[in-house]
């Protein structure tokens, strides 16, 4: 089945450190996503690749990282400068073409301590 | 700049009443894509529906409908003959047609409970 992956769905970590959230697609798209949810804020973007080794900032990208070394992997790293990073993130992915709609992986849950 | 407002927060119904969301937007752009999206309590999001700026016939799928109105910016949701398993937050989107891929503005979204 084709889809994306998010790994872990729950994760706690203690104020001031790195966190990685993993995000894995097979639906061979181009351009994928992060996304912040916070209770009654909607989904915000934080960064977007478009293709490989390429990616932009998104709305709120302060203290957030990305990579994207693969098509199929687009990895969210939570830094110790984000000073409220416990949420929900969600990671989407979209074909090439332009406003095809995006599908989401099932969120990881983040929680700092 | 884009903005998506949906000025329901939370919206209770009895199964089998009709219930309507509304969405309002904002845009300087011609073209431009509108969405719809559902997130169960499992959080993931699911694609509804999307709509281009340049088709305004409403659209049917099954108990669902939508209304996409250029005039007053608005494309709205109707649910007809609610059930229990449409409890969920429901979101509205809209693109941006200068990146060329569609890069999402949200809504702050909908909470909709349908009680039996």
């Amino acid at each position: 089945d084709g889809g994306i992956t998010q790994s872990p769905k729950y994760l706690f970590r203690k104020e001031g450190q790195n966190v990685t959230l993993s995000c894995e697609q097979n639906l061979n798209h181009d351009a994928m996503y992060w996304y912040r949810q916070d209770p009654g804020q909607g989904l915000r973007l934080i960064y977007y690749s478009q293709i490989v080794n390429d990616f932009q900032k998104g709305d709120i990208a302060e203290g957030y990282s990305v990579s994207r070394e693969k098509k199929e992997s687009f990895p969210l790293t939570v830094t110790s400068a984000q000073k409220n990073p416990t949420a929900f993130y969600l990671c989407a992915s979209s074909t090439d073409i332009a406003y095809n709609e995006q599908f989401f992986g099932p969120g990881t849950r983040l929680t700092v301590l | 700049a884009q903005k998506v407002t949906q000025a329901q927060t939370e919206i209770s119904v009895v199964e089998k009443e009709d219930v309507t969301l509304d969405c309002v937007y904002e845009t300087r752009d011609t073209t431009y894509y509108l969405f719809w999206y559902k997130q169960p309590p499992s959080g993931e999001l699911v694609f509804l529906i999307r709509r281009n700026s340049f088709d305004e016939q409403n659209e049917i799928s099954g108990r669902y409908s939508w209304n996409f109105q250029k005039s007053t910016s608005s494309f709205n949701f109707t649910i007809t003959a609610s059930q229990v398993v449409d409890s969920a937050v429901y979101f509205c989107a809209l693109s941006d047609a200068n990146s060329g891929y569609s890069t999402l503005t949200f809504g702050k979204g909908t909470m909709l409970l349908v009680s039996p």
